[in-house]
């Protein structure tokens, strides 16, 4: 089992510009959760996907937003890129079905907006 | 609004010390998370507990739901166990809220 995996590990942008983050979950997980990680800060909620709906959604700008394959996998796309946005983003996924709901988290992907 | 507070923010330990990071948080929950944070960003799920007390090798956590507050205890402290220590409280909605975090450095 490869557990959560995400890619790419770094990401340099500049100003204006847009990303997109890959996520893949835990095998036998349904549902991806994304976080933004600013430096010595918790992680803070973007939204969650399931059943490839944006299910719940933090306070982050319309600049974020996201996808979920059939397949589970996620994506998240930042528009419009800040100085503000250089983050480390971390995607955790769980299995709504049975109603666990523990998180496993990816490695995370480093983004840096210059 | 519901928030999270961990105390100490910084905790730094002699290797064999017990340690206790503890987690209180203003919303009623239907779980807590511990969470372990390496340099380099990986995060490792130590925990998810709702009730009681979760034992796992050197690691202990406890929760008490009616007043709203959760600890993690490390016995036997070891330099590998130099991480920062996150709580994260999920609400009924499925939606996680995390501390900043507790770093703990051990020194051998």
């Amino acid at each position: 089992d490869a557990g959560v995996t995400q890619s790419p590990t770094h990401l340099i942008k500049t100003r204006g510009q847009q990303v997109t983050l890959r996520c893949s979950p835990k095998s036998g997980h349904d549902t991806v959760s994304w976080y933004q990680q600013a430096l010595g800060q918790g992680p803070q909620f973007i939204f969650q996907y399931y059943e490839e709906e944006e299910r719940q959604r933090g306070n982050f700008p319309d600049r974020f937003s996201g996808h979920q394959f059939p397949n589970y996998s996620s994506e998240l796309n930042v528009n419009a890129l800040l100085l503000g946005d250089s983050a480390l983003y971390l995607c955790a996924s769980s299995a709504h079905r049975g109603g666990s709901y523990e998180q496993f988290f990816g490695p995370g992907t480093r983004l840096t907006v210059l | 609004k519901n928030e999270v507070e961990q105390s100490p923010q910084n905790l730094t330990a002699q290797e064999g010390e017990f340690i206790t990071i503890n987690c209180s948080y203003s919303v009623g929950i239907s779980a807590l998370h511990w969470l372990q944070q390496h340099p380099g960003g990986g995060i490792v799920s130590l925990f998810m507990l709702s009730s009681g007390k979760k034992k796992h090798g050197r690691l202990i956590a406890t929760i008490n739901i009616q007043e709203k507050h959760s600890s993690l205890h490390i016995t036997a402290s070891h330099p590998r166990d130099s991480a920062v220590y996150i709580c994260a409280d999920k609400n009924t909605g499925n939606q996680f809220y995390f501390g900043t975090g507790t770093s703990l450095t051990v020194i051998p």
